[in-house]
């Protein structure tokens, strides 16, 4: 139980386009989700906290009208990278949080490997 | 200072051996505690929690928190090749928001 897929794992697009990555929770639901960044090497960078059918809190730095984020269900949240600039390359993770679980309890997604040229 | 240390290592141990892996941080409304592995180019995966202090056993695996000092560790016991991986501890106040540590690169050698 508990798992958490993305799509794409790993997409290639060219700078000034947009690019779309779908988190989804396969078998429980998920009031939050959160969006993470990670460089290599380095750790998880929270971006946003996502909640379903409310506006998405971005962390400090996190440019909203770049990284726009919707959580239209209980199992589905996207993230799109608008614009893409090669400085957007970096590996995109989320992570759920059942809506039934304890506050601790985040599961994340494969991750999805963006590059941008 | 950050929220979370870790030091990333590298740090490679023969099979069987026993890891010591640990984190410092400095809020002292931490009360969710992770451990996470996480394998190359994939996502993290939950290995352990506690809630405020102590310490939980779970097969091989055992997680302590020590909040009089800030410090919590992660033991493997009879370490594998399987293990080797990175293990990043995670920390919490609410539950709502999580901080990471670095990750700690781990090498288990056949």
């Amino acid at each position: 139980g508990a798992v958490v897929s993305q799509h794409p794992s790993w997409v290639i697009c060219k700078s000034g386009t947009s690019v779309k990555i779908e988190c989804r929770s396969l078998d429980f639901q998920a009031t939050t989700m959160f969006w993470y960044r990670q460089f290599p090497k380095q750790s998880l960078m929270l971006m946003a906290t996502s909640n379903e059918g409310s506006k998405a809190t971005y962390e400090q730095g996190v440019e909203k009208d770049k990284f726009l984020i919707n959580h239209a269900s209980l199992t589905l949240s996207t993230l799109t990278v608008t614009s893409a600039h090669p400085e957007d390359s970096s590996f995109y993770i989320c992570s759920a949080s059942p809506t039934s679980g304890s506050r601790y309890e985040q599961y994340f997604g494969p991750g999805t490997r963006l590059t941008v040229t | 200072q950050k929220e979370v240390e870790q030091d990333p290592g590298p740090l490679s141990v023969p099979e069987g051996a026993i890891v010591s892996l640990n984190c410092t941080y400095s809020n002292s409304a931490f009360q969710y505690f992770m451990w996470y592995r996480q394998y190359s180019r994939k996502g993290p995966e939950l290995l352990m929690y506690t809630y405020s202090s102590g310490n939980k056993e779970d097969g091989r695996f055992t997680a302590q928190v020590d909040k009089s000092s800030k410090y919590i560790s992660l033991f493997i016991r009879d370490s594998q090749p399987s293990d080797s991986a990175t293990y990043l501890c995670a920390m919490s106040a609410t539950g709502n928001q999580f901080y990471f540590g670095t990750g700690t690169s781990l090498t288990v050698i056949p």
